[in-house]
């Protein structure tokens, strides 16, 4: 069981908007920064949102961050079919000194 | 551009040991922590370790205490990974990954199996 809760998958239409949760304590999303990660299919995880809602250059605005309180959420904007993987998110946990992730989310464009 | 190169992964029998390697290129490596994260076949992803940017602290995760050793070689910009006494669990694509606004970026990993 992973210490972050996901959903196992989503789905959506291309043009629409999804969102994907993150569920954690205080000692992770409660008091740090969230990250989130792409893994398109056959390929390495690739860093989407670091400390919460910030892009790395060259990640399209379509997708945004946010956080409250214990939890975070990921937003895809404009759906397109390249956007179909995974999504992880991640955060440092005080409590266990470690980093933690989340269990994956499978996005299914329809 | 910024690489990250992984290698040494294969077939190992419980018990045995194996050493990764991570060739980093294009950015300066000895000013940077760096990570160990690893997938198991068809699941999600487990941060292994870390080693800051001066090897003075490293930390690892409860899964591998005690039998994972991480190391890195600023003069040769490379990672390593030594991995000792292997489970069947450790099976998994080993990544690793530089500290830069979280993880980035990742290599392209390399297959560690674990199987007698």
């Amino acid at each position: 069981q992973s210490v972050l809760t996901q959903p196992p998958s989503v789905s959506g239409t291309p043009g629409q908007r999804v969102t994907i949760s993150c569920s954690g304590s205080s000692s992770n999303i409660g008091s740090n920064s969230v990250y989130w990660y792409q893994q398109l299919p056959g390929t390495a995880p690739k860093l989407l949102i670091y400390r919460i809602n910030q892009r790395p250059s060259g990640v399209p605005d379509r997708f945004s961050g946010s956080k409250s309180g214990t939890s975070a959420s990921l937003a895809i904007s404009g759906l397109r079919s390249e956007d179909e993987g995974d999504y992880y998110c991640a955060a440092w946990d005080d409590s266990l000194s470690a980093w933690v992730f989340g269990g994956g989310t499978k996005l299914t464009v329809l | 551009q910024v690489q990250l190169m992984e290698s040494g992964g294969g077939v190992v029998q419980p018990g045995g040991s194996l050493r990764l390697s991570c060739a980093a290129s294009g950015f300066i490596f000895s000013g940077y922590a760096m990570h160990w994260v690893r997938q198991a076949p068809g699941k999600g992803l487990e941060w292994v370790a870390v080693i800051t940017s001066d090897e003075r602290n490293k930390n690892y995760a409860d899964s591998v205490k005690g039998r994972f050793t991480i190391s890195r070689d600023n003069s040769k910009n490379t990672l390593y990974l030594q991995m000792d006494s292997l489970r069947a669990a450790d099976t998994a694509v080993y990544y690793c990954a530089r500290d830069f606004m979280g993880f980035d970026p990742w290599g392209q990993g390399t297959l560690v199996t674990v199987s007698s």
